[in-house]
């Protein structure tokens, strides 16, 4: 059983090009999470997606970042005119529904490290 | 106050001391608590999940304390194996959906 697929692991973008972080959930996951990482700090939560749905994207900055989660295929984070301040690592995590996740926790992919030149 | 606080560290120890780390939230709801291991450069993953009655899994001991709102981990006998990022995580209810906030990490060094 495949665990929770992120690529590419790294991605190295010049400033004004556009990134796209893919994520793959675990199989029979219908949840999941987009974080930001910045070097030498935290998790900083982006985005909770389901299937087709945005349910809360309170840590999107308001431009240049979309993420979607269609009904077929992986998770999609987009980052358009990359900045050098989006350098970081992005993780995707993914969950059951949310009644199977109480107690259970996330399962995080391995995370795509974007660096911008 | 920040939803979840955790003291940064580091935390340099001894090989074979107990070391323990401190973990406050701020929502009085919060219903579900976990620590997450997380190595340099790599994904977090779930070390062990916090019960309210308290859990022990080999050297590793998580405690909550609702009154205080903070949990704890405590790790007896430290290996060099051991030194990592310690990210405390806790789950309120909220909006029908579970928003999960991960503390800033403790980093622990483990030192022979």
């Amino acid at each position: 059983n495949a665990g929770v697929m992120q690529n590419p692991r790294h991605l190295v973008r010049r400033r004004g090009q556009e990134a796209r972080l893919r994520c793959s959930p675990m199989k029979g996951h219908s949840h999941v999470y987009w974080y930001r990482q910045l070097p030498e700090e935290g998790l900083k939560f982006m985005v909770y997606l389901q299937k087709e749905n945005i349910i809360d994207e309170s840590g999107m900055p308001k431009e240049r970042f979309s993420a979607e989660f269609p009904k077929e295929g992986p998770s999609i984070l987009r980052i358009q005119q990359v900045v050098r301040g989006d350098s970081a690592a992005y993780f995707c995590a993914s969950s059951p529904s949310r009644s199977q996740s109480k107690g259970y926790g996330y399962t995080f992919g391995s995370g795509t490290r974007l660096t911008v030149v | 106050r920040k939803e979840v606080e955790q003291d940064p560290g580091p935390f340099n120890v001894p090989e074979g001391a107990t070391v323990a780390f401190n973990c406050t939230y701020s929502n009085s709801a919060s219903q579900s608590f976990f620590w997450y291991r997380q190595d340099c450069r790599k994904e977090p993953k779930l070390l062990m999940s916090v019960y309210s009655s308290g859990n022990e899994d080999g050297r590793f001991t998580a405690q909550l304390n609702r009154a205080s709102q903070y949990i704890s981990l405590l790790i007896r006998d430290s290996k060099l194996s051991d030194s990592a990022t310690y990210l405390c995580v806790v789950i309120p209810i909220s909006g029908g959906y579970q928003k999960v906030t991960f503390g800033t990490g403790t980093k622990l060094q483990v030192i022979p």
